[in-house]
């Protein structure tokens, strides 16, 4: 069975300080991966999304940037986080690029 | 781009009660999809159904989808405290994405 990790659960950073959230999958193969962000109370903002290793497709200009290093393997991070970028942050994974996705439990991350 | 728009953003009802929710959507789809999520916790998927497929059922869940009016609805029947959660439909956007809507969220009086 397929399985999706997230870590850490829960993070508090100060403004300016670096980030790396990482996301893993196991049991498949080539998946299509997904890095969300949700404010409180709201709905989920795409953020990135990568179709194979080393491609990564952003959708919103920011701060943050995505990488795919291994093929079950996501990575957000930010070299100085705002207070902006507090939030849920929630990785996902599906086989076909339209179908059901798979969520992590997701990150917690306020920035003070 | 926000594509699904859930209404209403909040409901409340009693426990045996059935919940209705529904979302409007803008452009063309391939599918329609629910997901569920708890306070604090990822997302769980519910049911997906096809532009091709009017209704859709899964245990005490029933789907439709009307793609003239660009619109689907979810009902959960004989509501029970553990339906409480919030609602989100999404809908493909191109290849490769899906598009959340802002959520509904639902809580079960017991």
């Amino acid at each position: 069975s397929q399985t999706i990790h997230q870590w850490p659960a829960t993070l508090v950073q100060p403004v300016g300080s670096p980030l790396s959230l990482e996301c893993t999958v196991e049991g498949t193969s080539n998946p299509n991966l997904y890095w969300y962000r949700q404010a409180a109370g709201r709905g989920l903002q795409l953020l990135f999304y990568s179709v194979g290793i080393g491609q990564i497709s952003s959708e919103v200009p920011q701060n943050l940037s995505a990488s795919r290093p291994q093929d079950r393997q996501f990575i957000l991070s930010s070299k100085k986080l705002l207070l902006s970028d507090s939030g849920f942050y929630l990785c996902a994974w599906t086989r076909t690029s339209v179908g059901e996705q798979f969520f992590g439990p997701g990150t917690r991350l306020t920035v003070l | 781009s926000q594509q699904g728009e859930e209404d209403p953003q909040a409901l409340s009802i009693q426990e045996g009660e059935n919940a209705t929710m529904n979302c409007s959507y803008k452009t063309s789809i391939n599918n329609l999809q629910w997901y569920r999520q708890n306070s604090g916790r990822g997302l769980v998927h519910l049911i997906l159904i096809r532009s091709n497929e009017r209704e859709k059922h899964s245990g005490r869940l029933r789907v439709t989808l009307d793609t003239s009016k660009k619109s689907s609805s979810l009902l959960i029947t004989a509501s029970r405290a553990a339906d409480t959660a919030s609602y989100f439909c999404a809908t493909d956007e191109g290849a490769q994405k899906l598009v959340f809507g802002q959520g509904t969220r639902l809580t079960i009086n017991p």
